[in-house]
């Protein structure tokens, strides 16, 4: 299994531009989490779903984040309008329910910067 | 509310020297407590992870962490560090239903020749 795919790697955007974070869970997984990591803060959780659904949103820090999982092998983090301070490391994780959080399973993460 | 706390944001060791990571968590109930390793651009890696019976867990790469009840604690320890271990350490909690994790702030390692 390829594990948990994030893309891009590394997006440079500029202040206001519309930021898109994609994530492919591995196959099977029905559990999808979204976090961020910066120095300040640490690695938050921003929201994560069951089958597809969002179970708990509560750590998207405001209304210009939102997430979307249109299907089991697919998710996306989206910013608009992007702010300088929403520069972070972004990781996607995936774990089938039922197996515990031990199971959870890390992508390498999303690299952004908003200049 | 859960929390996780590990008050060294980065911590610098001699190759060969021992080490320990401190971790302090605030859960009510008997808690899930995970050790994560990141090394530079990479995910998350767990290391070990404890839930229930000895309170001394092993994990991989020769890492080992204690669960203190009384002091809720859970810090992580190597006593030979290698220089491949320079990397950043999360400890986690984790609420009993789903995957849900809450992170410290992490506990950047750097080696020393």
């Amino acid at each position: 299994d390829a594990g948990v795919i994030q893309s891009p790697r590394h997006e440079v955007t500029e202040m206001g531009q519309e930021v898109t974070l994609r994530c492919k869970p591995i196959s099977g997984h029905n559990s999808l989490f979204w976090y961020r990591q910066t120095m300040m803060r640490g690695l938050e959780l921003l929201i994560y779903f069951n089958n597809n659904v969002p179970i708990d949103d509560s750590g998207m820090p405001e209304d210009r984040f939102s997430a979307k999982m249109p299907n089991a092998s697919f998710s996306t983090l989206k910013i608009q309008p992007s702010e300088p301070r929403d520069s972070a490391v972004y990781f996607c994780a995936s774990s089938l329910t039922g197996t515990g959080p031990e199971k959870l399973f890390f992508g390498s993460g999303t690299q952004l910067s908003v200049l | 509310a859960q929390s996780v706390t590990q008050p060294d944001i980065h911590i610098t060791v001699s190759e060969g020297a021992s080490l320990e990571l401190r971790c302090n968590y605030s859960y009510g109930a008997t808690p899930y407590l995970f050790w994560y390793v990141q090394s530079p651009g990479q995910g998350l890696q767990l290391l070990l992870k404890y839930f229930s019976g000895d309170t001394l867990v092993q994990g991989i790469k020769g890492f080992e962490a204690e669960f203190k009840r009384s002091q809720s604690s859970f810090n992580l320890r190597k006593p030979s560090v290698h220089w491949s271990d320079a990397a950043e350490y999360f400890c986690a909690v984790a609420a009993h239903q789903g995957g849900k994790l809450i992170f410290g702030q992490g506990t950047e390692l750097s080696v020393k020749p």
